[in-house]
């Protein structure tokens, strides 16, 4: 593993199932974040968690939960899927750079029918 | 409320130089990004500004100016591996990053 791994890379699900997707990271950042990316919209932050054992809220939080059980892993999960969780999903951490730069994963695609 | 402005889309000629503006409105400034995405892929970093100039990395800058709330992105000798979109993103108060639509630069040859 080098960097950051998102898995599935892309998923169907009808509406009502419960879906996690996987992010494991090697690079023993301390801070792991999931965002999604919609057409026409920025990144918007599901789910953050500064260390391990901790988790918060971002910006849509309504829908998703996370864990942060150790450093390495930051699962996302939809209890029960809708149609408005249709998008691209990305796990990114950073660590203790000046810049705090973002490493992102290639991305989960999830679509709900 | 927090808001990233950045063009939707724009058109350059390979070899040539292309600007790509971004304007924000935030509760605190902590840092300014840009991120390149090829479609279908991840976001990287390009660059980060917190304080007022010129950044200079190869073929790529980074211009802030805080007072203003502005700041561009400047890509010369434009290649067609440029061909991507670039998303500018502040990081506020709560150092939390406020990220823009995209800008979806289009080269041709």
């Amino acid at each position: 593993i080098a960097g950051i791994t998102q898995a599935p890379t892309s998923q169907i699900l009808a509406a009502g199932r419960r879906m996690t997707l996987r992010c494991t990271q090697d690079m023993r950042h301390n801070a792991m974040y999931w965002y999604r990316q919609d057409l026409g919209l920025g990144l918007r932050l599901i789910h953050y968690s500064n260390t391990a054992g901790t988790t918060g809220k971002g910006e849509v939080p309504d829908g998703y939960s996370v864990s942060r059980a150790n450093t390495d892993d930051f699962p996302l999960t939809l209890a029960s899927a809708v149609p408005s969780q249709t998008s691209v999903y990305f796990c990114a951490s950073s660590g203790l750079a000046d810049t705090g730069e973002l490493f992102f994963g290639e991305g989960s695609r999830l679509t709900v029918l | 409320g927090q808001n990233i402005d950045q063009p939707t889309e724009m058109t350059a000629t390979e070899g040539a130089i292309v600007q790509i503006n971004c304007t924000y409105q935030t509760s605190g400034f902590n840092g300014l990004f840009w991120y390149q995405q090829h479609a279908g892929e991840a976001p990287t970093f390009l660059s980060y500004n917190v304080l007022d100039g010129l950044e200079e990395k190869g073929r790529f800058s980074s211009f802030l100016s805080r007072s203003k709330g502005y700041s561009y992105l400047l890509l010369k000798e434009l290649q067609m591996k440029d061909s991507a979109s670039y998303l500018c993103a502040v990081r506020d108060s709560n150092y939390q990053l406020i990220w823009g639509a995209g800008t979806k630069l289009i080269i041709k040859p």
